[in-house]
């Protein structure tokens, strides 16, 4: 069974780089995509970006120029950087499998962070 | 740039039919997913593919999409399905609709 627990630090401070951690159990991270979408506090979802195929990725074209996802195969772990961070990035951020790239079929319970 | 457009709201009494719509230009031409979001829970899948329910979804969930519409529809509404629906496509990126409130009252 696919689990995923994701970790962050909680507060970060404004223009500082935003570092998540997603912790895969269940499935090796070398196959099908994985995914960080966020939420603002009452608000909806956004989509961040993927990663799939071990090194490819796709961004929200609105994020492309600060994010960048990443994985680790030997820590079976998915990672988010988000530059230059301000206080609209503040959100619950997701981590969410995929078995292709149009769907999300599992989620984590989500890491909440602020930026202040 | 590609839109999804849902009510944010809608009401539906206990036992009745809820139909939560999604709207985006040839939408039909997508697939759809939909997820339902409790109160400070993740969103969970309950329908891919326009029509399709992951395993342990009630069957009271289905989906269709034709048109500019797409629609989730519960039958037999139930208070446990109090929630945030959002639709999603992928239209050379993800994305989602603004999500819809669903009350049971």
């Amino acid at each position: 069974q696919v689990q995923l627990q994701e970790s962050g630090p909680g507060l970060v401070k404004p223009s500082e780089t935003l570092s998540l951690l997603c912790s895969v159990s269940g499935v090796s991270i070398r196959s099908f995509y994985w995914s960080w979408i966020r939420q603002p506090p009452g608000r909806g979802l956004e989509w961040i970006g993927y990663i799939y195929s071990s090194e490819s990725t796709d961004y929200n074209p609105s994020l492309r120029s600060r994010a960048t996802i990443s994985m680790d195969t030997s820590q079976n772990e998915v990672s988010l950087k988000l530059d230059a961070v301000t206080a609209a990035d503040t959100a619950v951020y997701y981590c969410a499998f995929g078995r292709d790239g149009y769907k999300f079929n599992i989620w984590g319970q989500g890491t909440r962070l602020s930026v202040s | 740039s590609s839109e999804l457009t849902q009510p944010p709201s809608l009401s539906v009494s206990p036992g009745q039919t809820a139909g939560v719509t999604c709207t985006g230009k040839n939408l039909d031409s997508k697939y759809v997913s939909w997820y339902q979001q409790k109160a400070d829970q993740s969103p969970l899948l309950v329908i891919y593919e326009d029509t399709k329910r992951p395993s342990g979804i009630p069957d009271r969930f289905s989906g269709s999409n034709s048109g500019n519409t797409a629609t989730l529809t519960i039958r037999g509404t139930q208070s446990i399905d109090e929630a945030d629906y959002y639709c999603q496509m992928w239209d050379n990126r993800v994305v989602f609709g603004g999500g819809t409130k669903l009350t049971v009252l």
